[in-house]
C-alpha cells in the first residue's frame, strides 16, 4: 500500500515564475491538506481540499492555490514567487469519515522549493 | 485551537526514558491532544493521540492529568534513531472531529547521544 506521494522532490525556481506540485493522496483517503514548512519551523497549513473543493484555509495569500482531481489527487500552484516561498512544501492525506480512527493525518515527503 | 507551549530542545542518552511535557492551559472540551515525530527531510509521522489519563501504544505513551491543561509524551528507552522533532497538537481532532488542518508550533527538538 503506497503512502502519500508528492513530485518533484526538488525544485529551482525564480522569483516571479509559477510552480505546481503534485501529490497522490494514501489508498482510501479522500482529504489532501498542503502545508509550508520554512527552515527550523513547524508546518503551517496552507490549505485542505475534499471532493475537489477548497473547504479550509489558512492564512495564505490568494497568490497560493489548488486543486483536488476526481480520483483525489491534487495540486498546489503558487504564482509570482517570492524568495519567501523557499520552502518545504509537504501534502498530508486523511478521510473525513466519521468512521476513521482518529483522523490522523498521513504525510508525504514533501517538496523542496527553492526560490532565487 | 488551544495554544501549546513545549521545550525547544531537549537532550537525553541511549536507553534512557525521555518525558517532554507540553502546556495547553486553554484546551477545550472537545480538543484531543496529538504528538507528531519530524525527522529531517521528511514528513511528520503521527505518535500518539489522547483526550484524558493514560494512552500507551508501541511507540510511546501520553499522559494527561485530570484538569487536562498539560501532557506529557514518554518514549521508554530512546536509540539514537529517536532524535528528531516533537510537536504537540491540540484541537478537536478525535474520531469524527474532521481531519481538519493542523496547526504546529515550533516542536521540541530531541537530540540522543551514545
Amino acid at each position: 500500500d503506497a503512502g502519500v506521494t508528492q513530485s518533484p522532490t526538488h525544485l529551482i525556481k525564480t522569483r516571479g515564475q509559477q510552480v505546481t506540485l503534485r501529490c497522490s493522496p494514501k489508498s482510501g483517503h479522500d482529504t489532501v491538506s498542503w502545508y509550508q514548512q520554512a527552515l527550523g519551523q513547524g508546518p503551517q497549513f496552507i490549505f485542505q481540499y475534499y471532493e475537489e473543493e477548497e473547504r479550509q484555509r489558512g492564512n495564505f495569500p490568494d497568490r497560493f492555490s489548488g486543486h483536488q482531481f476526481p480520483n483525489y489527487s491534487s495540486e498546489l500552484n503558487v504564482n509570482a514567487l517570492l524568495l519567501g516561498d523557499s520552502a518545504l512544501y509537504l501534502c498530508a492525506s486523511s478521510t473525513k469519515s466519521r468512521g476513521a480512527y482518529n483522523n490522523e493525518q498521513f504525510f508525504g515527503p514533501g517538496t523542496r522549493l527553492t526560490v532565487l | 485551537l488551544a495554544k501549546t507551549t513545549q521545550p525547544i530542545s531537549m537532550d537525553s542518552y541511549e536507553g534512557q526514558e525521555v518525558n517532554i511535557t507540553c502546556s495547553h492551559n486553554n484546551i477545550a472540551t472537545n480538543d484531543y491532544i496529538t504528538w507528531y515525530q519530524q525527522f529531517p527531510s521528511q514528513g511528520p509521522r503521527f505518535i500518539i493521540q489522547g483526550y484524558k489519563t493514560k494512552v500507551t501504544n508501541e511507540v510511546a505513551s501520553l499522559f494527561i492529568p485530570a484538569d487536562r491543561k498539560s501532557s506529557t509524551l514518554s518514549l521508554p528507552r530512546v536509540s539514537l534513531s529517536d532524535t528528531a522533532v516533537y510537536y504537540c497538537l491540540v484541537g478537536d481532532m478525535g474520531p469524527g472531529g474532521g481531519a481538519d488542518g493542523l496547526t504546529f508550533g515550533k516542536g521540541t527538538h530531541l537530540i540522543i547521544q551514545p
